[in-house]
C-alpha cells in the first residue's frame, strides 16, 4: 500500500499553462506539505497545513495556490507557469506538527517540465 | 538564521569503504536532527535521528551522533554497499514548527 502518493509523477506543459498535482496520503496524519527539489537536488519547504489549515507558507509565489478538501488530500495548483517552476515537487505528511519528533513521509515526487 | 550544511559531493567510494558524511548546523535553542536518504527516482525517506544533545541514531548500519559542542551530525558507515548509492540529507526541525530545514544533499555513489 502505497503510504503517500502524488499524481501525475511527470508533467511537461507549456509556459503560460495552469496544472495542478495531487496528492494523498492513507496514513491517517493530521499534517501535509510540500516541497520544491530544484535541480541541484536542493530542497524547501513550500506549504504545510494541518487538519486542512495553512502553517506555513515559505514566500511562495501567489500563482501557488495549495487546497486541502480533506486532511488526507493536499493538492498544489499552480497559475501562469513559468520556466522557473521546472522542478521535482515533493508532498510529505507527518503525524502531527511536532517537528522534532515526528517524522515526514514523503511521497514519489512529480517532476514538471515547463517549455 | 538556522541552517545546516553538508559536505560537497559527490562522494565515490569502493564497496565495504569506511563513509563519512559531515553535517554541521546553525541553530538558536535545541533542534532534533536528522539525516534522510533519496534513493533514485523516489522521494526522501527517514534514515536515522536524535533529538538531543549526545544522543545517536543509527539504521541499516548507518550513525550518527548529536554533537552540541560542535554543532555537528556526521553520518558513518563501517561498510558501505552499492545498494547505499544515493543522495543523503541532513536535517533539522524544531518543536514550536513543522518545518525541516534541509541541507543541501550529499551525492554517494559505491563502486562494485
Amino acid at each position: 500500500d502505497t503510504a503517500v502518493s502524488q499524481t501525475p509523477k511527470y508533467l511537461v506543459t507549456q509556459m503560460g499553462n495552469d496544472k495542478s498535482i495531487k496528492c494523498e496520503q492513507n496514513l491517517g496524519h493530521d499534517t501535509m506539505y510540500w516541497y520544491k527539489q530544484d535541480s541541484k537536488k536542493f530542497l524547501k519547504i513550500m506549504f504545510s497545513y494541518n487538519n486542512k489549515e495553512l502553517i506555513i507558507n515559505e514566500t511562495v509565489p501567489n500563482r501557488f495556490s495549495p487546497k486541502s478538501p480533506d486532511k488526507a488530500h493536499l493538492n498544489l495548483h499552480i497559475n501562469s507557469l513559468e520556466l522557473g517552476d521546472s522542478a521535482v515537487y515533493f508532498c510529505a505528511s507527518s503525524q502531527s506538527l511536532a517537528g522534532r519528533t515526528d517524522t515526514q513521509y514523503f511521497g514519489p515526487g512529480t517532476r514538471l517540465t515547463v517549455l | 538564521g538556522n541552517s545546516v550544511t553538508q559536505m560537497e559531493g559527490p562522494v565515490t567510494l569502493s564497496e565495504e569503504a569506511f563513509l563519512t558524511i559531515n553535517c554541521t548546523y546553525t541553530a538558536t535553542g535545541y533542534p532534533s536532527l536528522f539525516w534522510y536518504v533519496q534513493y533514485p527516482g523516489e522521494g526522501l525517506q527517514l534514515l536515522l535521528k536524535a533529538t538531543k544533545a549526545d544522543d545517536k541514531g543509527s539504521n541499516k548500519g548507518f550513525e550518527a551522533t548529536y554533537r552540541k559542542e560542535t554543532t555537528s551530525f556526521h553520518l558513518e558507515k563501517g561498510s558501505v554497499q552499492v545498494s547505499d548509492s544515493a543522495v543523503y540529507f541532513c536535517a533539522l526541525a524544531y518543536s514550536s514548527a513543522s518545518k525541516i530545514i534541509f541541507g543541501s544533499g550529499t551525492r554517494l555513489s559505491i563502486r562494485p
